[in-house]
């Protein structure tokens, strides 16, 4: 069955960065487009972009650039995104999502506490 | 970048109402339109993609319809288990948008 799976909770201090990873099982994970979705605690879903597995092309949203990276591991099936220059307003829960278009499948969500 | 508008910010009504939620684009999406349901402290669940194509498994009293700049979920009758925030999304163009979420609780 379709599963993508994150990494855990992390702690950071402003400043810092994080590397959230998402590993892929049971589909081809060349064939889907990976996107990354947060949410601040009490807030709504916020896309923060995409990535092609199969050529490493990447799609940001503005506010970010400069700021994020999503990468891959094809060896592993594995997806990554980091964010630098950490605040406290990207304290969040962060999904990677599978599909291009629509995400069937979410991850369970990595949960980023940004704190001094 | 395309601007999502939802309404309501939140609605109570009582099982077996038919719930109408709207979603309004700042311009044309054609039918590049998705809607997801997050229960409380679930991860978000894909409803409907293509503006009304049921995702399957999604029970049919949840319906989808729209086109260019106006959207529509409906309920045909809430269960207990619809209660949740329901968002809108648009993929028609980069950045991929979404609504402000409808809370959706029972009365």
């Amino acid at each position: 069955q379709v599963q993508l799976v994150q990494s855990g909770a992390e702690v950071k201090k402003p400043g810092a960065s994080v590397k959230v990873s998402c590993k892929a099982s049971g589909y081809d994970f060349l064939g889907f487009y990976i996107q990354w979705v947060r949410q601040a605690p009490g807030q709504g879903l916020e896309w923060m972009g995409w990535m092609d597995p199969k050529s490493g092309d990447t799609n940001y949203l503005q506010k970010f650039q400069g700021r994020v990276s999503m990468t891959r591991d094809t060896s592993v099936n594995t997806a990554y995104m980091e964010l630098t220059s950490l605040t406290s307003d990207d304290t969040a829960f962060y999904y990677c999502a599978r599909g291009v278009h629509y995400h069937d499948y979410w991850g369970q969500g990595t949960l980023v506490t940004v704190s001094s | 970048d395309i601007q999502l508008t939802q309404s309501p910010s939140s609605l109570s009504a009582s099982v077996g109402d038919r719930v109408t939620i709207t979603c309004r684009a700042s311009q044309g999406i054609h039918t590049y339109l998705v809607w997801y349901q997050q229960k409380p402290g679930n991860v978000p669940r894909l409803l409907i993609y293509a503006t009304s194509v049921l995702r399957s498994g999604v029970p049919s009293r949840f319906r989808g319809s729209g086109s260019g700049t106006d959207f529509t979920l409906t309920i045909s009758s809430l269960q207990p288990e619809d209660v949740a925030t329901y968002y809108c999304q648009q993929y028609d163009s980069d950045p991929r948008t979404f609504g402000q979420g409808t809370k959706v609780e029972i009365k």
